[in-house]
Protein backbone atom coordinates (compact mmCIF):
# COMPACT_ATOMS: atom_id res chain seq x y z
CA UNK A 1 0.00 0.00 0.00
CA UNK A 2 1.00 3.66 -0.44
CA UNK A 3 2.41 5.45 2.57
CA UNK A 4 4.70 8.29 3.39
CA UNK A 5 6.65 8.28 6.09
CA UNK A 6 7.73 11.11 7.89
CA UNK A 7 10.28 9.66 10.90
CA UNK A 8 10.44 12.84 13.27
CA UNK A 9 7.67 13.53 15.22
CA UNK A 10 9.01 16.39 17.05
CA UNK A 11 12.20 18.84 16.05
CA UNK A 12 13.57 21.35 18.04
CA UNK A 13 16.37 23.69 16.26
CA UNK A 14 17.68 26.57 17.72
CA UNK A 15 17.04 30.11 15.79
CA UNK A 16 19.69 30.52 12.81
CA UNK A 17 20.78 26.53 12.79
CA UNK A 18 20.39 24.44 9.67
CA UNK A 19 17.03 22.29 9.08
CA UNK A 20 16.54 19.28 7.71
CA UNK A 21 12.95 17.49 7.86
CA UNK A 22 12.76 13.97 6.28
CA UNK A 23 10.37 12.18 3.89
CA UNK A 24 10.25 9.04 2.75
CA UNK A 25 7.61 7.51 0.53
CA UNK A 26 6.29 4.04 -0.72
CA UNK A 27 4.91 4.04 -4.38
CA UNK A 28 5.60 1.85 -7.02
CA UNK A 29 6.40 4.87 -9.52
CA UNK A 30 8.04 8.53 -9.02
CA UNK A 31 4.91 10.15 -7.30
CA UNK A 32 4.35 14.05 -6.93
CA UNK A 33 5.67 14.88 -4.04
CA UNK A 34 4.81 17.98 -2.07
CA UNK A 35 5.47 19.98 1.39
CA UNK A 36 3.03 21.78 3.05
CA UNK A 37 3.40 23.91 6.40
CA UNK A 38 0.62 24.11 8.99
CA UNK A 39 0.96 27.23 11.73
CA UNK A 40 -1.22 26.64 14.49
CA UNK A 41 -4.88 26.94 13.77
CA UNK A 42 -4.26 27.94 10.11
CA UNK A 43 -4.27 25.76 6.90
CA UNK A 44 -2.43 24.15 5.05
CA UNK A 45 -0.03 25.94 2.52
CA UNK A 46 2.05 24.79 -0.22
CA UNK A 47 6.07 25.21 0.48
CA UNK A 48 7.13 23.70 -2.58
CA UNK A 49 6.55 20.93 -4.86
CA UNK A 50 8.41 18.26 -7.39
CA UNK A 51 6.87 17.14 -10.28
CA UNK A 52 9.71 16.15 -12.47
CA UNK A 53 13.09 17.59 -14.08
CA UNK A 54 15.63 18.94 -11.53
CA UNK A 55 15.33 16.96 -8.15
CA UNK A 56 16.17 19.90 -6.07
CA UNK A 57 13.76 22.07 -5.90
CA UNK A 58 13.11 25.80 -4.08
CA UNK A 59 10.29 26.79 -2.13
CA UNK A 60 8.78 30.12 -0.38
CA UNK A 61 10.16 30.86 2.92
CA UNK A 62 13.93 30.26 2.11
CA UNK A 63 13.18 26.07 1.78
CA UNK A 64 14.37 23.59 -0.60
CA UNK A 65 14.11 20.01 -0.60
CA UNK A 66 15.94 17.27 -2.84
CA UNK A 67 13.79 14.42 -4.39
CA UNK A 68 15.89 11.07 -4.42
CA UNK A 69 14.73 8.83 -6.56
CA UNK A 70 17.36 5.64 -5.12
CA UNK A 71 16.05 6.54 -1.69
CA UNK A 72 12.39 7.12 -1.87
CA UNK A 73 12.97 10.28 -0.22
CA UNK A 74 12.07 14.19 -0.29
CA UNK A 75 13.71 15.96 2.70
CA UNK A 76 13.19 19.66 3.13
CA UNK A 77 16.21 21.93 4.28
CA UNK A 78 16.56 25.04 5.03
CA UNK A 79 19.99 26.79 5.85
CA UNK A 80 19.32 29.05 8.47
CA UNK A 81 15.73 28.94 10.55
CA UNK A 82 13.65 31.70 11.70
CA UNK A 83 11.35 32.00 14.94
CA UNK A 84 9.03 32.73 12.69
CA UNK A 85 9.24 28.75 11.12
CA UNK A 86 7.94 26.96 13.93
CA UNK A 87 5.17 25.22 12.80
CA UNK A 88 4.09 21.50 11.67
CA UNK A 89 5.60 20.10 8.39
CA UNK A 90 3.13 17.97 6.44
CA UNK A 91 4.99 16.27 3.20
CA UNK A 92 2.46 14.85 0.93
CA UNK A 93 2.24 12.86 -2.27
CA UNK A 94 -0.15 13.09 -5.06
CA UNK A 95 -0.70 9.62 -6.69
CA UNK A 96 -3.40 7.77 -8.95
CA UNK A 97 -3.58 4.57 -6.32
CA UNK A 98 -7.03 3.52 -8.11
CA UNK A 99 -7.40 6.23 -11.16
CA UNK A 100 -8.18 8.71 -9.23
CA UNK A 101 -5.82 11.72 -8.02
CA UNK A 102 -5.76 12.57 -4.48
CA UNK A 103 -2.83 13.62 -1.37
CA UNK A 104 -1.36 11.00 1.05
CA UNK A 105 -0.16 12.68 3.95
CA UNK A 106 2.67 11.62 6.54
CA UNK A 107 2.06 12.17 9.71
CA UNK A 108 3.74 15.81 10.35
CA UNK A 109 6.70 16.75 11.75
CA UNK A 110 6.35 19.40 14.48
CA UNK A 111 8.87 22.24 14.33
CA UNK A 112 10.10 24.22 17.32
CA UNK A 113 12.82 26.97 17.36
CA UNK A 114 14.18 28.35 20.53
CA UNK A 115 15.24 31.67 20.44
CA UNK B 1 -3.84 35.66 -5.52
CA UNK B 2 -7.55 33.37 -6.03
CA UNK B 3 -8.09 31.00 -3.16
CA UNK B 4 -10.02 28.66 -1.44
CA UNK B 5 -12.40 29.96 1.41
CA UNK B 6 -14.21 28.01 3.72
CA UNK B 7 -17.64 28.73 6.33
CA UNK B 8 -17.86 28.65 9.29
CA UNK B 9 -14.00 28.76 10.58
CA UNK B 10 -15.15 26.92 13.88
CA UNK B 11 -18.47 25.04 14.73
CA UNK B 12 -19.47 23.26 17.75
CA UNK B 13 -22.56 20.89 17.29
CA UNK B 14 -24.19 18.48 19.39
CA UNK B 15 -24.06 14.33 18.49
CA UNK B 16 -26.65 13.60 16.33
CA UNK B 17 -27.04 16.55 14.90
CA UNK B 18 -26.57 17.30 11.02
CA UNK B 19 -23.54 19.95 9.94
CA UNK B 20 -22.93 21.18 6.80
CA UNK B 21 -19.49 23.21 6.25
CA UNK B 22 -18.96 25.27 2.98
CA UNK B 23 -16.13 25.73 0.96
CA UNK B 24 -15.93 28.02 -2.11
CA UNK B 25 -13.29 26.76 -4.75
CA UNK B 26 -10.53 28.60 -6.88
CA UNK B 27 -13.02 29.83 -9.64
CA UNK B 28 -12.20 28.16 -12.91
CA UNK B 29 -11.14 24.79 -11.14
CA UNK B 30 -12.71 21.20 -12.00
CA UNK B 31 -11.68 19.08 -9.26
CA UNK B 32 -12.73 19.28 -5.49
CA UNK B 33 -11.42 17.40 -2.50
CA UNK B 34 -12.36 17.18 1.56
CA UNK B 35 -9.72 15.58 3.53
CA UNK B 36 -10.26 15.89 7.40
CA UNK B 37 -7.35 15.71 10.33
CA UNK B 38 -8.29 14.56 13.60
CA UNK B 39 -6.39 16.64 15.93
CA UNK B 40 -2.98 15.96 16.56
CA UNK B 41 -3.41 13.01 13.79
CA UNK B 42 -2.09 13.28 10.00
CA UNK B 43 -4.44 14.64 6.86
CA UNK B 44 -6.66 11.91 5.84
CA UNK B 45 -8.44 11.94 2.55
CA UNK B 46 -12.17 12.07 2.76
CA UNK B 47 -13.68 12.36 -1.40
CA UNK B 48 -12.96 14.01 -4.76
CA UNK B 49 -15.59 15.28 -6.91
CA UNK B 50 -15.67 15.81 -10.47
CA UNK B 51 -18.02 16.49 -13.06
CA UNK B 52 -20.85 16.60 -10.27
CA UNK B 53 -20.03 13.10 -9.20
CA UNK B 54 -17.86 11.44 -6.58
CA UNK B 55 -14.44 10.17 -8.17
CA UNK B 56 -13.79 8.34 -5.29
CA UNK B 57 -14.07 8.01 -1.75
CA UNK B 58 -12.52 6.82 1.76
CA UNK B 59 -13.36 4.04 3.46
CA UNK B 60 -13.85 6.84 6.37
CA UNK B 61 -16.45 8.49 3.84
CA UNK B 62 -19.77 6.39 4.89
CA UNK B 63 -23.56 6.98 4.53
CA UNK B 64 -23.22 9.94 6.99
CA UNK B 65 -21.59 11.63 4.33
CA UNK B 66 -22.90 13.68 1.58
CA UNK B 67 -20.67 16.28 -0.92
CA UNK B 68 -22.95 18.39 -3.53
CA UNK B 69 -21.99 21.33 -5.49
CA UNK B 70 -25.41 23.24 -5.34
CA UNK B 71 -24.70 26.06 -7.39
CA UNK B 72 -21.25 27.02 -9.94
CA UNK B 73 -19.56 27.97 -6.59
CA UNK B 74 -19.79 26.51 -3.57
CA UNK B 75 -18.91 22.93 -3.05
CA UNK B 76 -20.25 21.33 0.84
CA UNK B 77 -20.12 18.50 2.82
CA UNK B 78 -23.03 17.12 5.03
CA UNK B 79 -22.16 15.22 7.70
CA UNK B 80 -25.96 13.50 8.44
CA UNK B 81 -25.68 12.74 12.06
CA UNK B 82 -22.60 13.49 13.52
CA UNK B 83 -20.87 11.36 16.28
CA UNK B 84 -18.52 12.08 18.58
CA UNK B 85 -15.45 11.29 16.36
CA UNK B 86 -16.23 13.33 13.47
CA UNK B 87 -14.78 16.05 15.97
CA UNK B 88 -11.93 17.23 13.47
CA UNK B 89 -10.50 19.60 10.98
CA UNK B 90 -12.10 19.40 7.52
CA UNK B 91 -9.99 20.82 4.43
CA UNK B 92 -11.38 21.37 1.16
CA UNK B 93 -8.87 21.57 -1.77
CA UNK B 94 -9.50 22.47 -5.59
CA UNK B 95 -7.38 21.35 -8.70
CA UNK B 96 -7.72 22.83 -12.08
CA UNK B 97 -6.76 19.56 -13.27
CA UNK B 98 -6.71 15.67 -11.30
CA UNK B 99 -2.83 16.14 -11.51
CA UNK B 100 -1.82 19.56 -9.88
CA UNK B 101 -0.94 20.81 -7.17
CA UNK B 102 -4.27 20.91 -4.65
CA UNK B 103 -4.80 24.43 -3.03
CA UNK B 104 -6.22 23.90 0.34
CA UNK B 105 -8.54 26.02 2.41
CA UNK B 106 -8.17 27.24 5.91
CA UNK B 107 -9.90 24.68 6.98
CA UNK B 108 -13.51 24.38 9.46
CA UNK B 109 -12.60 22.88 12.95
CA UNK B 110 -15.59 20.73 13.79
CA UNK B 111 -16.36 19.58 17.70
CA UNK B 112 -19.59 17.09 18.44
CA UNK B 113 -19.98 17.25 22.27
Amino acid sequence: AQSVTQPDIHITVSEGASLELRCNYSYGATPYLFWYVQSPGQGLQLLLKYFSGDTLVQGIKGFEAEFKRSQSSFNLRKPSVHWSDAAEYFCAVGLFPSGTYKYIFGTGTRLKVLA
Amino acid sequence: EPEVTQTPSHQVTQMGQEVILRCVPISNHLYFYWYRQILGQKVEFLVSFYNNEISEKSEIFDDQFSVERPDGSNFTLKIRSTKLEDSAMYFCASTWTSDETQYFGPGTRLLVL
